[in-house]
């Protein structure tokens, strides 16, 4: 139990355009999802937070006009990275909690973003 | 705000060794520690968490101790096997509804020799 996908897994894009990342949780309902980007050989950073329904908090210095989130169901965010840049390949993590897993947060597989 | 610090940064242990990792955290109302291990290239996996009402949890090579009043909590490896080798990241985090933010440690890189 407990599983989030993310797709796409692997994603090169040309500098200017916009990305869409999509987080399901698959056999539970996620009232709660997290965006993190990690880059390499460092620890998570928290982007946003992002309830159903809601509009999505985000942690200081994360444009939130550039990474869009959307929070549309009980099972899917998405993370819209728009313009593009280098500077923001990363790697993309989210993560869920929701009912009857009130502490616990579960993480996708994370979307490697190149931007060229 | 809740400051996590992990040590060591990275760990090298013969097969078959015991691995320690300690976590201190600062927030003396973090009530939930669970810790994570990231293979390369993937998302972190929940291997064991704790509570602040439980001393210790154990679930077979994997153990976690938490003592409150010193505000640390360490993970456990017993019997490491290559596979064991990954990025270990402990969290704290408070309160008792979902949503709560997640504060992680820098990570171990934990190398299992064979």
């Amino acid at each position: 139990g407990a599983v989030v996908s993310q797709h796409p897994s692997r994603v090169i894009c040309k500098s200017g355009t916009s990305v869409k990342i999509e987080c399901r949780s698959l056999d539970f309902q996620a009232t709660t999802m997290f965006w993190y980007r990690q880059f390499p050989k460092q620890s998570l950073m928290l982007m946003a937070t992002s309830n159903e329904g809601s509009k999505a908090t985000y942690e200081q210095g994360v444009e939130k006009d550039k990474f869009l989130i959307n929070h549309a169901s009980l099972t899917l965010s998405t993370l819209t990275v728009t313009s593009a840049h280098p500077e923001d390949s990363s790697f993309y993590i989210c993560s869920a909690n929701g009912a009857g897993r009130a502490y616990e947060q579960y993480f996708g597989p994370g979307t490697r973003l190149t931007v060229t | 705000g809740e400051n996590v610090e992990q040590h060591p940064s990275t760990l090298s242990v013969q097969e078959g060794d015991s691995a320690v990792i300690k976590c201190t955290y600062s927030d003396s109302a973090s009530n939930y520690f669970p810790w994570y291990k990231q293979e390369l290239g993937k998302g972190p996996q929940l291997i064991i968490d704790i509570r602040s009402n439980v001393g210790e949890k154990k679930d077979q090579r994997i153990a976690v101790t938490l003592n409150k009043t010193a505000k640390h909590f360490s993970l456990h490896i017993t019997e490491t096997q290559p596979e064991d080798s990954a990025v270990y990241f402990c969290a704290a985090t408070s309160g008792t509804n979902t949503g709560n933010q997640f504060y992680f440690g820098t990570g171990t890189s934990l190398t299992v020799i064979p």
